[in-house]
């Protein structure tokens, strides 16, 4: 069974800081990873969607990489802003259904 | 881009009534909806996937009676959730897969009186 786990859990930093999250999956025979954002009381922004071919994706101040065989990927937030407080999860395809499975969220808050 | 319609945003009700919780794709055919629940500072467990046209399949300890799902059209699934009681009180999100991969509606805070 594939589990998804996420460090820190929380995490708080004064705006302006570069930081890292982190998601480890116990099964590496994923298809893809996705990374979550979500707001307090909302649905979830897709973020980044890494392919198993690829180590790494890039979408503005936002970097994730992904290795497999160690059952790892990073989220790297630049330069990090009051606006990017929320939660932030990642997830990985499971079964022939696709379903996803969650990792346990970090939440995260910028301070000014 | 890719839109997932869910309605109602919020709903309170009595113990021992029905809600139903709509999820729309807008913009494309959603040929596999799920359905997550969410409970505060959690994250999200799936209780079940509905493809268009058949039956859903639904996570184990998710009770199928209490918790129905119908995907009559590649673009609507719904969820009710019967006879509510206050543990039924959580906050559910459904999710759509086309080509542009997953999209998620904006979720339904439920609380049951």
């Amino acid at each position: 069974k594939q589990e998804v786990t996420q460090i820190p859990a929380a995490l708080s930093v004064p705006e302006g800081e570069n930081l890292v999250l982190n998601c480890s999956f116990t099964d590496s025979a994923i298809y893809n990873l996705q990374w979550f954002r979500q707001d307090p009381g909302k649905g979830l922004t897709s973020l980044l969607l890494i392919q198993s071919s690829q180590r790494e994706q890039t979408s503005g101040r936002l970097n994730a990489s992904l290795d497999k065989s160690s059952g790892r990927s990073t989220l790297y937030i630049a330069a990090s802003q009051p606006g990017d407080s929320a939660t932030y999860l990642c997830a990985v395809p499971t079964g022939t259904a696709s379903k996803l499975t969650f990792g346990t969220g970090t939440r995260l808050q910028v301070t000014l | 881009g890719a839109v997932v319609s869910q309605h109602p945003s919020w709903v309170i009700c009595k113990s021992g009534t029905s809600v139903k919780i709509e999820c729309r794709s807008l913009d494309f055919q959603a040929t596999t909806m799920f359905w997550y629940r969410q409970f505060p500072k959690q994250s999200l467990m799936l209780m079940a996937t509905s493809n268009e046209g058949s039956k859903a399949t639904y996570e184990q300890g998710v009770e199928k009676d209490k918790f129905l799902i119908n995907h009559a059209s590649l673009t609507l699934s719904t969820l009710t959730v019967t006879s509510a009681h206050p543990e039924d009180s959580s906050f559910y999100i459904c999710s759509a897969t086309g080509a542009q991969g997953y999209t998620f509606g904006s979720g339904t805070r439920l609380t049951v009186v």
